[in-house]
């Protein structure tokens, strides 16, 4: 079975500044998917970013980027320029297959 | 807009009372999935479905169904509630099981 470790419960980071939340994950496979999610006070699950293993480009999204270290297997999510909207749990999650293996969570807190 | 739905938002049963939570996708999506969110464990998959008249059992499927009759709708059952079911559902749908899963807003469900 594939795991998926965040590492950092908690983290805070102040308005305008880069923050980086850190993912491992653990597989033995050679194509497969990896996701940020975001998971605001309201609960909506939302879609931050995905990589597809098989590119060597870092995927990016506006604000948010990743490093994606495949031998490593490390997919640590960057966001640039934090607003006091980024609050929120951030959740990495792997795919291959079926569904989806999240990881515990990453709780960001940014402050003004 | 095409959306995913769940219903109720908030439930509180008793022990051993039967409990259906429903899932509603106007996306036309053949695959959808129910998830359980709890404190430490981030989501975990309970079951899933590739399409109509296809359901599959999750990493956490001990005590929950679900039935797939028509391409929109996945109900998950709990039949008989337990307190160690009191946690937060989740529903969601893709296109491919490579892409992007869309999800829903949630049922904090609360076992009595």
């Amino acid at each position: 079975a594939q795991t998926v470790t965040q590492s950092q419960p908690e983290m805070s980071v102040q308005e305008a500044e880069t923050v980086t939340l850190s993912c491992t994950y653990d597989t033995s496979e050679n194509n497969y998917y990896l996701f940020w999610y975001k998971q605001p006070p309201s609960r909506q699950m939302i879609l931050v970013i995905r990589q597809e293993a098989y590119k060597q480009q870092n995927a990016t999204e506006n604000r948010f980027s990743v490093n994606f270290q495949k031998a490593a297997k490390s997919f640590s999510l960057k966001i640039s320029d934090s607003q006091l909207g980024d609050t929120a749990m951030y959740f990495c999650a792997f795919l291959s297959g079926y569904a989806l293996n999240f990881g515990k969570g990453t709780s960001l807190l940014v402050t003004p | 807009d095409a959306e995913i739905t769940q219903s109720p938002r908030h439930k509180i049963t008793e022990t051993g009372r039967q409990v259906t939570l429903a899932c509603h996708q106007t996306w036309n999506h053949n695959n959808m999935f129910w998830y359980r969110q709890d404190l430490g464990h981030g989501l975990r998959l309970i079951h899933y479905s590739y399409g109509v008249q296809d359901t599959n059992k999750g990493e956490v499927s001990d005590g929950y169904s679900v039935s797939r009759s028509n391409t929109e709708d996945l109900p998950l059952t709990l039949e008989s509630a337990a307190s160690s079911q009191t946690s937060v559902y989740f529903c969601a749908s893709s296109e491919s099981l490579v892409d992007e899963q869309y999800f829903g807003p949630g049922t904090r469900l609360t076992v009595t």
